[in-house]
């Protein structure tokens, strides 16, 4: 299957501070990526989805100055966590697809490791 | 409103015995269905999807599914659960109307024991 690598997988940072998460899929292009947080023992929360060259769409509840959506390619996604606070402390996944290409829609999401964001 | 159930939040089996993962759906239409599994600290792996054809489908691990358009379900099974088989189990369903669109249910942790 398609491989999407997400950078990094553990982060520490203080409070106040900015943490950059990038999502990348690797042997495909990825029209459309979705960041999810997940809380422990909860399943995924859709935070926003990205169209290449377009602006995120965010789920209601997300404020969009804090979480900060950047798909700038068909192959990377950024998600920049502003003003980070302790209750940010999450972890977050992305994944990608293809959908919406002629030829290359096999239909599934590609998932990312996840990143584990701990502010202190 | 569309949704995606998993009405077990947990799921004990012993090693070698049959396990079943429950998953029922209200999306309109004919979606394609799915499911993942995720490791602890991990991101979620593509196990086996259905998209049209054999109701039996077939996936990695030696984990298959059988959707039921009547019932709309679409739960996971395994004739043998392996101890390495305990992870959190994800369905998910996609719209045939919203390609954009991917719900998922709150996941179902399985246990198996040795």
């Amino acid at each position: 299957g398609a491989v999407v690598s997400q950078h990094p997988s553990w982060v520490i940072c203080k409070s106040g501070t900015s943490v950059k998460i990038e999502c990348r899929s690797l042997d495909f292009q990825a029209t459309t990526m979705f960041w999810y947080r997940q809380f422990p023992k909860q399943s995924l929360m859709l935070m926003a989805t990205s169209n290449e060259g377009s602006k995120a769409t965010y789920e209601q509840g997300v404020e969009k100055d804090k979480f900060l959506i950047n798909h700038a390619s068909l192959t990377l996604s950024t998600l920049t966590v502003t003003s980070a606070h302790p209750e940010d402390s999450s972890f977050y996944i992305c994944s990608a697809t293809t959908w919406g290409r002629p030829g290359s829609d096999t239909g599934e999401l590609f998932f990312g490791e996840g990143s584990r964001l701990t502010v202190l | 409103a569309q949704s995606v159930a998993q009405p077990e939040d947990q799921v004990n089996v012993a090693e070698g015995n049959p396990l079943t993962v429950k998953c029922t759906y209200s999306v309109s239409g004919n979606p394609y269905l799915f499911w993942y599994v995720q490791y602890p600290n991990r991101g979620l792996q593509f196990l086996l999807k259905y998209i049209t054809g054999d109701n039996l489908v077939k996936g990695s691990y030696g984990f298959e599914a059988e959707f039921n358009k009547s019932q709309t379900s679409f739960h996971l099974k395994k004739p043998s659960a392996l101890v390495s088989d305990s992870a959190l189990y994800f369905c998910a369903v996609r719209p045939p109307y919203n390609f954009n669109k991917f719900y998922f249910g709150s996941g179902t942790k399985l246990n198996v024991k040795p």
